[in-house]
């Protein structure tokens, strides 16, 4: 069985603050990916990065940065002097690649507040 | 590159009702999903097709819920009858296949009165 888990609910930071959304996943294959979007007011889920269970190196993108850890199941997401504009619920998730196509589980999400 | 296509945005309709959302995936994406997220929850998988064959619907609600996907392109999913604890957020989405990244569309937001 597969499962991700999002300890945080809901985070509050003053904009220019850094912030971490931890996630911790399960799961017993070997090859699997790992994603994070984000979800704005406006609903649709945005698509943030991609990572295969092979590939621990850490990566940067602007403002963002993934860290991935696979000894402790974790696939941690900081963003570097929030804005305002990063308020949004952020879902980490997972999947596997037993199928044509991605199965993807969802933890239950972060709700980011990044006030002015 | 146009996006993942839904419609309608919003939909009120009184339990017992039927109703049904369209779905357009990007163009050359062969797997589209159907997702139900209820409020302050993270999506949950209803169903998967593989270009116009189900991968996978273990969790989509048989008795009223059914879904279609012809000719392998656009999808619609249908609630017959709807209950109160349908009201939630259908999200489509569509992945080139196995290991690429999954794209939503904005979803219908269902509210069942």
């Amino acid at each position: 069985a597969q499962k991700v888990t999002q300890a945080q609910t809901e985070i509050s930071v003053v904009e220019k603050e850094d912030v971490t959304l931890d996630c911790v996943y399960e799961t017993r294959d070997t090859t699997y990916y790992l994603f994070w979007y984000k979800q704005p007011p406006s609903g649709e889920l945005v698509f943030l990065i991609r990572r295969n269970s092979f590939d621990e190196q850490n990566e940067i993108s602007g403002r963002y940065s993934w860290n991935f850890q696979k000894s402790t199941s974790s696939f941690n997401f900081t963003i570097t002097a929030s804005q305002v504009v990063d308020s949004a619920v952020y879902f980490c998730a997972l999947s596997f690649t037993g199928n044509a196509g991605n199965m993807l589980t969802f933890g239950g999400g972060t709700r980011l507040m990044v006030k002015p | 590159e146009a996006g993942v296509a839904q419609s309608p945005r919003y939909k009120i309709i009184e339990k017992r009702q039927s109703v049904a959302f369209w779905c357009n995936p990007i163009s050359g994406h062969a797997t589209l999903y159907w997702y139900q997220q209820i409020l302050g929850q993270g999506p949950k998988l209803l169903i998967q097709f593989q270009n116009n064959g189900v991968v996978d619907d273990s969790q989509l609600p048989k008795d009223r819920f059914s879904a279609e996907r012809l000719k392998g392109v656009d999808s619609t999913l249908k609630i017959q009858p709807a209950k109160l604890e349908d009201s939630a957020v259908y999200l489509c989405a569509s992945s080139l296949g196995r290991g690429a990244g999954a794209f939503f569309g904005q979803g219908t937001r269902l509210t069942v009165v």
